[in-house]
């Protein structure tokens, strides 16, 4: 079974510049999440989805951060315009239950570093 | 509002010393699930274990056992003989409803 595949696993970028980091979950997962590691600490909920509805987004810094889900399969994560603190792992996960009952699956992130 | 506080840091330990994580969480809901995840440094974090708030049944699973007491909120995890392959960021996370939390995390380090 193919995992949680996510592009690009590094990126560089000056702040004030916008990127976009893409997701593919598992096949079949309802459920997507987006989290961000900042070095040293634990992943944080960005957002989630529900097939391509979104679930909970609190913790999404709107005012430069948005995510879509399209045909509730394939995802986008885009920052802009990006600040030095962006700078962070972004993981993605997908698992195919919608009550937080099941594991998730995480990808082996993207890695920005804002400069 | 939900919360999971793991308060080591980093721990240490020579090969086939057993480790052991605490971790405590805080939750209103009466049904949530528990789970251990790994982060080895190539980054992807790998699920380990899960546990349902109805289940205070403590299991081993080859090297790996938990503890799960609700009366202190707490569900801490075992690595028995531990080996070099183990040095990780262990996650304790929990979901309620159907968020995922995760804590800060403990760096185990096993040295040959």
């Amino acid at each position: 079974e193919a995992g949680v595949a996510q592009s690009p696993r590094y990126k560089i970028i000056e702040k004030r510049q916008s990127v976009a980091f893409w997701c593919n979950p598992i096949s079949g997962h309802a459920t997507l999440y987006w989290y961000q590691q900042i070095l040293g600490q634990g992943p944080k909920l960005l957002i989630q989805f529900q097939n391509n509805g979104v679930v909970d987004d609190s913790q999404l810094p709107k005012d430069r951060f948005s995510a879509e889900r399209l045909k509730g399969v394939d995802s986008t994560l885009k920052i802009q315009p990006a600040k030095l603190e962006d700078s962070a792992v972004y993981l993605c996960a997908s698992s195919n239950g919608g009550g937080g009952y099941t594991e998730a699956f995480f990808g082996q992130g993207t890695r920005l570093t804002v400069v | 509002a939900q919360k999971v506080t793991q308060a080591q840091t980093e721990i240490s330990v020579v090969e086939k010393e057993d480790v052991t994580l605490d971790c405590v969480y805080e939750t209103r809901d009466t049904t949530y699930y528990l789970f251990w995840y790994k982060q080895p440094p190539s980054g992807e974090l790998v699920f380990l274990i899960r546990r349902n708030s109805f289940d205070e049944q403590n299991e081993i699973s080859g090297r790996y056992s938990w503890n799960f007491q609700k009366s202190t909120s707490s569900f801490n995890f075992t690595i028995t003989a531990s080996q070099v392959v183990d040095s990780a960021v262990y996650f304790c996370a929990l979901s309620d409803d159907y968020k995922l939390s995760f804590g800060a995390g403990t760096t185990v380090t096993v040295r040959a």
